[in-house]
């Protein structure tokens, strides 16, 4: 079963405009990371968040993570066509003796338009 | 190349016979990962190898579908008695996992399976 859930599940926007997406997942957790994928291909990892973390950023991506509402978002600023994409959560779930194993969500499908 | 690599990319096959997958993991990396994607969803866990120790199995994995990592390298996912809800994508992905970090997991291409 999935245990994340990405918001919403599809999205559209403008080349420059900033795209925001959610995921809200339900149990603890040790991590959380992003991954992008293009249709068809394989997943490529954008960001990953420590339990510990609330925020970080890579080049125009930042995630935020909230553990009280087991809740984070992803927000590319200034978007590209080429961001075109599938996005995912995946949580590490925390404890028990699986640790590396990924939950994904169902994912948001990004469009910008050039 | 030094990234995941996977194959057949692409494998269509009849019901009721027998398909093999291969995964080549990233050299230095230690964990190896199998998901299964299908339309419109996010990965789900198959099963995944520490070295060439298999340490967990998924539920969705039945008795039809069988994974090895001889040697710690590369890694098979052998799928018997094929049925055309097998039809999905195949993920391979790994890492280097040292104690409980978080480490982030490289993906390869996948391969997509049809069932006819």
């Amino acid at each position: 079963s999935q245990q994340g859930e990405e918001d919403p599940q599809a999205l559209s926007i403008q080349e420059g405009e900033n795209a925001t997406m959610n995921c809200s997942y339900k149990t603890s957790i040790n991590n959380l990371q992003w991954y992008r994928q293009n249709s068809g291909r394989g997943l490529v990892h954008l960001i990953l968040i420590r339990s510990n973390e609330r925020e970080k950023h890579s080049g125009r991506l930042r995630v935020t993570l909230d553990t009280s509402k087991k809740s984070s978002s992803l927000l590319i600023t200034a978007s590209r066509a080429a961001d075109t994409a599938s996005y995912f959560c995946a949580t590490d779930a925390a404890g028990g003796t699986s640790y590396g194993k990924l939950t994904f969500g169902q994912g948001t499908i990004l469009t910008v338009h050039p | 190349d030094t990234g995941v690599s996977q194959n057949p990319r692409h494998k269509i096959t009849k019901r009721g016979q027998n398909v093999t997958f291969r995964c080549d993991p990233i050299s230095e990396h230690n964990r190896l990962y199998w998901y299964r994607q299908t339309l419109g969803q996010g990965p789900e866990f198959l099963t995944y190898f520490q070295n060439e120790a298999q340490l967990e199995k998924s539920r969705l994995l039945s008795d039809r579908f069988s994974a090895e990592r001889p040697k710690g390298s590369f890694s098979t996912l052998e799928i018997q008695r094929t049925e055309q809800g097998d039809s999905a994508m195949y993920l391979c992905a790994s890492s280097l996992t040292l104690g409980r970090g978080s480490y982030e997991q490289y993906f390869g291409p996948g391969t997509r399976l049809t069932v006819t």
